[in-house]
């Protein structure tokens, strides 16, 4: 079946520009997550939603981040104001229900590039 | 906090054992060993868990001390495609934060 999908794979942006990244997860996947990845170092978690609410937001690094679920099934990362820091690739994974005993499915990511 | 501890690469010839260590001295009682992989320009990947006993699937094994502290993932026959990151996480099961906790991990290079 059709795995985690990202839209889009790549994106270069100004600094102080407004992007949105899209994923979509595997389908009936209930809980979904978002991590960033920096060069040469692993992914670091950002935000988790179980159904259409942020269950934990812990990672997300500043107010200029923001993710939302509306349907309990797509996810839109945003970011305001980029800045060059934000540079990394944003992975999402989804599992089946929420809770370590799922394993997570990883998307291919989007590297975000701001200039 | 690191609580694993990995080698930043190895080097392993196409066809034999691949055998990646990790050391998690740290380790809680309720705290699982997981590995996954990420091969160049893709997600992760989960390749298995284990709690103490060792563990086998069609990817791999897993060997964890009896002290716990660490473990060992064993890929049989390793081929090309194994060429990729891969990270040891420990990680509470059945409960705690469900975000995963990854390090640098060991870059393992399949030799042909």
């Amino acid at each position: 079946g059709a795995g985690v999908s990202q839209t889009p794979s790549n994106k270069v942006t100004e600094k102080g520009k407004y992007v949105e990244l899209r994923c979509d997860p595997i389908s009936g996947h209930t809980a979904l997550y978002w991590y960033r990845q920096s060069l040469g170092q692993g992914p670091e978690f950002l935000i988790y939603f179980q159904g259409t609410g942020a269950a934990d937001d812990s990672g997300l690094p500043n107010d200029r981040f923001f993710a939302v679920r509306p349907e309990g099934s797509v996810s839109t990362l945003k970011i305001q104001r980029t800045e060059r820091g934000d540079s990394a690739v944003y992975l999402c994974a989804s599992s089946l229900r929420h809770g370590t005993d799922y394993e997570q499915y990883f998307g291919p990511g989007t590297r975000l590039t701001v200039t | 906090d690191a609580k694993t501890t990995q080698p930043p690469s190895m080097d392993c010839a196409e066809g034999r054992a691949a055998n990646l260590p990790c050391n998690h001295s740290t380790i809680s009682g309720n705290e699982y060993v997981y590995w996954y992989r990420q091969i160049h320009s893709q997600g992760p990947q989960y390749i298995i868990h284990g709690l103490k006993n060792n563990e086998t699937n069609e990817m791999a094994s897993l060997i964890i001390t009896e002290d716990r502290k660490s473990s060992t993932l064993i890929l049989p026959h390793a081929t090309l495609r194994d060429t990729a990151v891969y990270y040891c996480i420990v990680r509470v099961r059945g409960g705690g934060a469900d975000g995963l906790t990854f390090g640098k991990g060991t870059h393992l290079i399949i030799q042909p």
